[in-house]
């Protein structure tokens, strides 16, 4: 079955870029969006936004100055980036695959804490 | 913007019945999914499309949706079930955006 798996740093300075990456694997990452969802420490759950396999994205509208996600289906890989980080974006980013039609999200990656702090 | 409320907690004993309930403007109108957290792990699908189960998910997991209140039932409540749950939807009404709920922590006595 699919499994996706977040990597990227685990400790970014304030002001700096927040880079992550998925990779899918087990199935093609054609025909679903791909989501980023984030949880900072004690608290619940918030959607970052998505991208398609054709490359279309749509964003939360409260970090839509910040962000890029993208996609690269050679390497069944998308990505996100996080402009001008601080510590309130620090949390345990999560990576999921997403229904086109209701924007479900199943399944999810294991989730991966990035500290925003100098 | 949407908003979805949820209770902070909830309480049941073993073998009762829990409900959680998930409340938004006509969010019957919506289809809401709801997902399981257990401390340290990734959230878990249970229900989608208001009251559909992936598969390997008990039958004790169950959705209504109707009017402004989704509500996520749990029969025969485990111990195993501790845990937050979080209800979603999206709203393709105005900026077309994800929405979760505030999120519930199951407590079974």
């Amino acid at each position: 079955q699919v499994q996706l798996q977040e990597s990227g740093p685990g400790l970014v300075k304030p002001s700096e870029t927040l880079s992550l990456t998925c990779t899918v694997s087990g199935g093609s990452i054609s025909r679903y969006y791909w989501s980023w969802m984030r949880q900072p420490p004690g608290k619940g759950l918030e959607w970052i936004g998505y991208v398609y396999s054709s490359g279309d994205t749509n964003y939360n509208p409260s970090l839509k100055s910040r962000l890029t996600i993208s996609i690269d289906t050679s390497k069944n890989q998308f990505s996100l980036k996080l402009r001008s980080v601080t510590a309130a974006d620090t949390a345990v980013y999560y990576c999921a695959r997403t229904t086109v039609n209701t924007l479900r999200f199943d399944p999810w990656g294991q989730g991966t804490l990035v500290t925003v702090s100098s | 913007s949407y908003v979805l409320t949820q209770p902070p907690s909830v309480s049941v004993a073993p073998g009762q019945t829990a409900r959680i309930t998930c409340g938004g403007n006509d969010i019957g109108s919506k289809s809401v999914h709801w997902y399981q957290q257990k401390p340290g792990q990734a959230p878990v699908l249970v229900v989608y499309d208001d009251s559909d189960r992936p598969s390997g998910i008990p039958e004790r997991f169950s959705g209504s949706n109707s009017g402004n209140t989704a509500t996520l039932t749990i029969s025969r409540v485990e111990a195993g079930d501790e845990a937050d749950f979080y209800c979603q939807v999206w709203d393709s009404s105005s900026d077309s955006y994800v929405v979760f709920g505030g999120g519930t922590k199951l407590t079974v006595l």
